[in-house]
């Protein structure tokens, strides 16, 4: 069993809908959760960034920790098609963000 | 400011065949790494380097060599390639703590035939 677990997708939604995206996990000692998004052909970019449970908010975008349950997701509010790319959760045991270990990705296409 | 930066972008090797992956960053950041990531999988961590002359392994680092003479390049070596290293390979890069956020470049398709 993977240590990581995300939703496998793809995922296709019209545009403005509420997107959410899920990662489940079976290490408890993990403490920093990330979400990354990745275009066709480029590398993965930081999108959130989390310690502990809870749920942190930017813009669009909010990320849910839940370590009791060990899930995480990531909700994308007004989706738009540019948000069309492949999210990765990650996830680490200490501050070492080059550690992580890394969800397969959801591949998320946004219809216009 | 170029960021990270990786060459070649695509290249096909014949098996048993050398080459080096170049990386470069100009952010003056102390941490770099390489991953790979094969098609619908999520990054697996070969080598990483917490500063010039010092290296170590991640998760993945067989058939893989690095080194790091200088703070801007960490430059990934395979030797004898093997169809199992056909993947994208990215290297990253963060800062003064490791905990900063990771800047990757835009990866090196690699094919071994």
């Amino acid at each position: 069993q993977k240590e990581v677990e995300q939703d496998p997708g793809p995922l296709s939604v019209p545009e403005g809908a509420i997107v959410s995206l899920n990662c489940t996990y079976s290490n408890s000692a993990f403490q920093y959760f990330m979400w990354y998004r990745q275009y066709s052909r480029k590398g993965p970019e930081l999108l959130m960034y989390t310690y502990s449970s809870g749920n942190k908010e930017d813009g669009r975008f909010t990320a849910q920790v839940d370590k009791s349950s060990k899930y995480i997701s990531l909700f994308i509010r007004d989706s738009q098609p540019s948000d069309s790319a492949t999210y990765l959760c990650a996830m680490s045991l200490n501050t070492n963000a080059g550690k992580s270990t890394f969800g397969d990705g959801t591949t998320l296409t946004v219809k216009p | 400011n170029a960021g990270v930066t990786q060459t070649p972008k695509f290249r096909i090797l014949k098996i048993g065949q050398s080459m080096t992956l170049q990386c470069t960053q100009d952010m003056n950041h102390n941490y770099m790494y390489w991953y790979r990531q094969d098609p619908g999988m999520g990054l697996k961590l070969i080598y990483y380097s917490v500063g010039a002359g010092i290296t170590d392994k991640g998760e993945v680092p067989n058939g893989y060599n690095v080194s790091r003479s200088t703070t801007e390049d960490f430059p990934l070596r395979l030797e004898l390639a093997a169809p199992s290293q056909t993947s994208v390979y990215f290297c990253a890069s963060n800062g003064r703590g490791s905990n900063e956020k990771l800047f990757f470049g835009s990866g090196t398709q690699l094919s071994v035939l």
